[in-house]
């Protein structure tokens, strides 16, 4: 079942915030979160594990909240450097079957 | 540069065609999976191998077939597609399928059937 992310688009002014919603409606083991800038290959942010642990990267953190079987991602005083489509991807334990939402596709702007 | 390579970069075929597509890794990774990406469906998981044993067929046509002779190299072998598979299919590993680190994806095939 793929993850959901919302919403489809942002568009920020450099140093503006914003917040990518995964959510799913199965059980959620960990989520992963990827950008993919136009032309080049997703690249990994981070992992967050079951227990409701939020992670930091530079201005760029995440939470996970295993029991709404959701995760958020946070972009803050975004850099121009982050635009791109932000994935979130559910993986499966024992199979490793990583699935991703449909992507969030941020532009920040001067 | 992520120790993913794919080849070749570009591809165009006609439909009656069979050609290949090649993975390389340089990670020591034992799990390599397909995703094929189009407008449509941004990432779409294709195949998931693990120690060189498919552990996933996610519902693709037998149009696709996937070879995984070891561990750092993963093929899409391609025969009678249709102009609904263009699309970039892009390789990804990481270092097992019960592991949760993270994936390494290679530049992707960018795929053109007429």
């Amino acid at each position: 079942q793929q993850p959901v992310q919302s919403p489809q688009a942002v568009i920020l002014r450099e140093g503006e915030d914003a917040v990518i919603n995964c959510s799913s409606s199965k059980a959620l083991y960990s989520v992963h979160w990827y950008r993919q800038k136009h032309g080049e290959a997703p690249v990994f942010l981070m992992i967050l594990l079951k227990g409701g642990e939020q992670k930091g990267h530079d201005k760029i953190s995440a939470s996970f909240n295993e029991k709404k079987q959701q995760s958020s991602l946070y972009l803050t005083a975004s850099q121009l450097s982050y635009s791109g489509t932000y994935f979130c991807g559910t993986d499966h334990p024992l199979t490793g079957k990583l699935i991703f939402g449909q992507g969030t596709t941020l532009q920040v702007k001067p | 540069e992520t120790g993913v390579t794919q080849t070749p970069r570009h591809l165009v075929m006609g439909m009656t065609n069979k050609k290949s597509l090649k993975c390389e890794q340089h990670l020591g990774h034992n799990a390599m999976y397909w995703y094929k990406q189009s407008a449509k469906k941004p990432l779409e998981l294709m195949f998931v191998y693990s120690l060189e044993e498919r552990v996933e067929n996610n519902s693709v046509p037998s149009r696709f077939s996937p070879e995984c002779p070891n561990s750092s190299h993963l093929f899409l072998h391609l025969h009678t597609l249709q102009p609904e598979d263009s699309a970039l299919y892009l390789c990804a590993s990481r270092p097992g399928t019960r592991n949760t680190g993270e994936l390494f994806f290679g530049e992707g095939s960018r795929l053109t059937v007429l």
